[in-house]
């Protein structure tokens, strides 16, 4: 079945300095790539997304980058911030097929002041 | 312009009860997905509907089953309720036929004692 494997589960990282969180998917049709951020009680919020028709996409301090080839996306944050603090989920969906999305474990970044 | 509203908020429910958990979409987006996430872990997909028809279905026993109204909204009934039914129940809404990305509720937390 579909998989999304996601790493690190953990991630400590100075203030100020880039934190990067990796994914692979496993199902080839997936077309579409949204990152989550999710504060501790709080419902899943989308930062930031990209389509399987573009390779890398930027927002201020996030970028996520995709290799369809290898099934792989990332996503960067630079200049970390304290409120960077939470746990941030990967996704793939096969979006206007059947919205199924498949969240990876999860990584939890803990800013280091 | 409201986004997914889910209800209740909590609830507490004893074991082998039944519940019923309700999601109202976003305006103008036809589909609805049903999503558990137990703590510490990432949201599983349940049940996705769209014009009322059941699209896709996760791993999840019959005791779960769910359905779609006229109006787009959407009950997810949880039968014979376990203590590992304890969680929080997202509910997503999407266009489905054209780009759009999904939009998650706050979500309801289950509590079964």
């Amino acid at each position: 079945g579909e998989n999304v494997e996601q790493h690190p589960s953990t991630l400590s990282v100075q203030e100020g300095d880039s934190a990067v969180i990796k994914c692979t998917y496993s199902d080839s049709a997936s077309n579409y790539f949204p990152w989550y951020k999710q504060e501790l009680g709080k419902r899943p919020q989308l930062i930031i997304d990209i389509r399987s028709n573009v390779g890398e996409k930027k927002d201020q301090r996030i970028a996520v980058t995709l290799n369809k080839t290898a099934k792989h996306f990332s996503l960067h944050i630079t200049e970390t911030q304290p409120e960077d603090s939470a746990v941030y989920f990967c996704a793939a969906s096969r979006e206007n097929r059947d919205d199924k999305i498949i969240f990876g474990k999860g990584t939890r970044l803990h800013i280091l002041p | 312009d409201a986004g997914v509203t889910q209800s209740p908020t909590h609830l507490i429910k004893t074991r082998g009860q039944h519940v019923t958990l309700r999601c109202s979409p976003i305006s103008g987006h036809k589909s609805v997905s049903w999503y558990q996430q137990v703590l510490g872990q990432g949201p599983q997909f349940i049940f996705q509907y769209y014009e009322k028809e059941e699209r896709g279905r996760g791993n999840f026993p019959d005791r779960f089953s769910a359905r779609q109204f006229p109006n787009y909204s959407s009950e997810l009934n949880v039968n014979a309720l376990l203590l590992g039914d304890s969680a929080l129940y997202l509910c997503a809404s999407s266009y489905l036929d054209r780009a759009g990305g999904y939009t998650f509720g706050s979500g309801t937390r289950l509590t079964v004692v």
